[in-house]
């Protein structure tokens, strides 16, 4: 099956720093991916979508120059927490679009990574 | 945006026993999933069901679109069971490149299974 990989998995930075988290889908190439946060306990909230080439569309509220997305590539895409705070410190979800997959419909073409723990102190 | 609800909250179950997970949607939709979030935060799809019964092993789901409801049974419940279980809907076509999916997410249902 599809494999989304997302580096590292856990992180500690110390305010004020900036921290890059990379998601890469490995044996597909994704033209659109997909960053989400989630608060301890709580459910998911998309942040940005992800287009390779082009600029990632951020959904309310999300400050975009504090969340760089960047995807460079059909495999990879980054996001850099600039100038991280302790409030920034959450659980960060990517997922990957299999193209085509959704037309078929079977089976989901949203493959997810692993998450990454940041934590700012 | 479209609303999800999942109902309950929080679930505790002695190991063996069955149990219903739903979730409510405010709108129609065009896909719909259930995961299963581990104790180390991994998400884990258990089932793309926009429509219509799967199964897999001790775990089905059953989607009624019509209605706005989905349910995911679990049956002889393990240990392993325990985790968050998230329902996401999404109303839009997702197409060849999936450039306008915009999941949004249930609070989940926190399932714990006992020895």
């Amino acid at each position: 099956g599809a494999v989304v990989s997302q580096h590292p998995s856990r992180v500690i930075c110390k305010s004020g720093t900036s921290v890059k988290i990379e998601c890469r889908s490995l044996d597909f190439q994704a033209t659109t991916m997909f960053w989400y946060r989630q608060f301890p306990k709580q459910s998911l909230m998309l942040m940005a979508t992800s287009n390779e080439g082009s600029k990632a569309t951020y959904e309310q509220g999300v400050e975009k120059d504090k969340f760089l997305i960047n995807h460079a590539s059909l495999t990879l895409s980054t996001l850099t927490v600039t100038s991280a705070h302790p409030e920034d410190s959450s659980f960060y979800i990517c997922s990957a679009f299999r193209p085509g997959q959704g037309v078929i419909g079977y089976d989901s073409p949203l493959h997810f990574g692993n998450g990454t723990r940041l934590t700012v102190t | 945006g479209i609303q999800v609800e999942q109902s309950p909250p929080d679930l505790i179950l002695q190991e063996g026993a069955n149990s219903t997970l739903r979730c409510n949607f405010s709108d129609s939709v065009n896909n719909l999933q259930w995961f299963h979030q581990n104790p180390w935060g991994q998400l884990i799809n258990l089932f793309y069901i926009p429509s219509g019964t799967k199964q897999n092993g001790r775990l089905s789901a059953t989607t009624v679109a019509t209605e706005r409801y989905s349910l995911l049974y679990i049956s002889s419940s393990q240990t392993t069971d325990s985790g968050v279980y998230f329902c996401a809907v999404d109303r839009s076509y997702w197409g060849f490149t999936g450039a306008n999916s915009k999941l949004t997410f249930g609070k989940g249902i926190t399932l714990s299974v006992r020895p």
